[in-house]
């Protein structure tokens, strides 16, 4: 069975602070990857997918930044964090290419981020 | 422009009561369609998807959604409802891109016991 693991669970953080988020999918080769955000009572919002290592498109600039240095892992970061980075961040798989496969989304659990 | 819409913020109902989330979309051309669920704090879980064929899709947990054409909607339903039902009900469209998916502002649903 596949799983999917988010690390921290929460952060605090001050503003202008450096930021990194992770994420490590098990039990599944090539899945495509996600970042998401979510504002505290909001929707969500991709920030950025990848389908294969070394490659990440974003799709929002917020001033964050995200890489996929090995298959099963995908990493958000940002140097200089903003009181506007606070949130709710989901990382999400799905099966690799396109078509109906891949629109089924699996999220883990979610890292609570709190810039003061 | 391609928007999802879910018009109600909260819903309320008690136990063993059905209810209804509205989701309406606007999209040109084949899209794919999905309901998640999101317990307090937690990540969503995937509930049901429709892309094509039968217009009603059974999902987990007795849920289950309709596709209309005709209205731009993909509303949820569930004929008797649980206390642990009680959750954000998220929907979301994407085009046959696999990498994009758009989500609508989520309904919060009380289940009063």
């Amino acid at each position: 069975a596949q799983t999917i693991h988010q690390w921290p669970v929460a952060e605090i953080k001050a503003v202008g602070s450096p930021l990194s988020l992770g994420c490590t999918i098990k039990g599944k080769s090539s899945p495509n990857l996600y970042w998401y955000w979510q504002a505290t009572g909001g929707t969500l919002q991709q920030l950025f997918y990848s389908i294969t290592v070394g490659q990440v498109e974003s799709v929002v600039q917020l001033n964050l930044s995200a890489s996929r240095p090995k298959d099963d892992q995908f990493i958000l970061s940002t140097e200089k964090l903003l009181l506007s980075h606070s949130g709710f961040y989901l990382c999400a798989w799905s099966l690799e290419g396109g078509g109906a496969s891949a629109e089924t989304l699996y999220f883990g659990s979610g890292t609570r981020l709190t810039v003061l | 422009t391609q928007t999802v819409s879910q018009s109600d913020a909260h819903v309320t109902v008690f136990e063993g009561d059905s209810v209804e989330l509205r989701c309406n979309y606007s999209y040109g051309g084949s899209i794919y369609l999905s309901w998640y669920i999101q317990h307090h704090g937690r990540g969503l879980q995937f509930l049901l998807k429709y892309y094509s064929g039968n217009p009603v899709v059974q999902g987990v947990n007795g849920f289950e959604a309709e596709f209309s054409k005709s209205d731009s909607s993909f509303h949820l339903r569930k004929a008797s409802v649980h206390w642990s039902d009680s959750a954000v009900y998220f929907c979301a469209a994407s085009k046959n891109s696999g990498t994009y998916q758009r989500f609508g502002t989520g309904t919060k649903l009380q289940v009063v016991p």
